[in-house]
């Protein structure tokens, strides 16, 4: 079966420190998605991108994160500087919108970035 | 008042028990989609469903678009099927942007 995959599983590191997360969506998926979920906030939508084009980051703290997809197997995540209020789980998802309706079908999601900030 | 409410929040049941979790959303969607969270933290995508129901083993998921409600059924039960389950809508205007419920916690016990 065709999985997401995001590495690194886990991160602890301290404050300050930059962060990166990545994510090889699933072969022929043209739509990517990153994803937070804290238990204060539940899941929330940071960003998604459309054959490698961000559509929607207003869910992402432009200050600190930003997301790329540098080719169509590669996307990432940063933080810089990160803090602790970032600590979080972070999934990424891929999806397939069809281009003759233009509906999302449903998205797969990755095993997710446990990240610990100190 | 968020615009995906689900119900309950908590839910214990014993094996074989039939079980319902609830959705109510304010807005205008496209679809509503069922998510499950396994104790160890993967998610998989149950159903997406914009009209009526769907079916898929014990599982069965409807929608009432003039309700704004849907819900998502497990028969007979099983302690497997122990997860947080998420409701999550695909509003008409939100491009593929997903709004989430707050999950409803299953316990089934043997």
């Amino acid at each position: 079966d065709a999985r997401v995959t995001q590495t690194p599983r886990h991160k602890v590191t301290e404050m300050g420190q930059e962060v990166t997360m990545r994510c090889q969506p699933i072969l022929g998926h043209n739509t990517v998605f990153w994803y937070r979920q804290t238990m204060m906030q539940g899941l929330e939508l940071l960003a998604y991108f459309r054959n490698r084009a961000p559509l929607d980051d207003s869910g992402m703290p432009k200050d600190r994160f930003s997301a790329e997809m540098p080719d169509a197997t590669l996307a990432t995540l940063k933080i810089q500087p990160s803090e602790p209020r970032d600590s979080a789980v972070y999934f990424c998802a891929s999806g397939l919108v069809l281009p003759r309706t233009g509906r999302l079908q449903p998205q797969h999601f990755g095993d997710g970035t446990r990240l610990s900030i100190l | 008042k968020n615009e995906v409410e689900q119900s309950p929040q908590n839910l214990t049941a014993q094996e074989g028990e039939f079980i319902t979790i609830n959705c109510s959303y304010s807005v205008g969607i496209s679809a509503l989609h069922w998510l499950q969270q396994h104790p160890g933290g993967g998610i998989v995508s149950l159903f997406m469903l914009s009209s009526g129901k769907k079916k898929h083993g014990r599982l069965i998921a409807t929608i009432n678009i003039q309700e704004k409600h849907s819900s998502l059924h497990i028969t007979a039960s099983h302690p497997r099927d122990s997860a947080v389950y998420i409701c999550a809508v695909l509003q008409e205007t939100s491009g593929s942007r997903l709004t989430f419920g707050e999950g409803t916690q299953l316990t089934v016990n043997p």
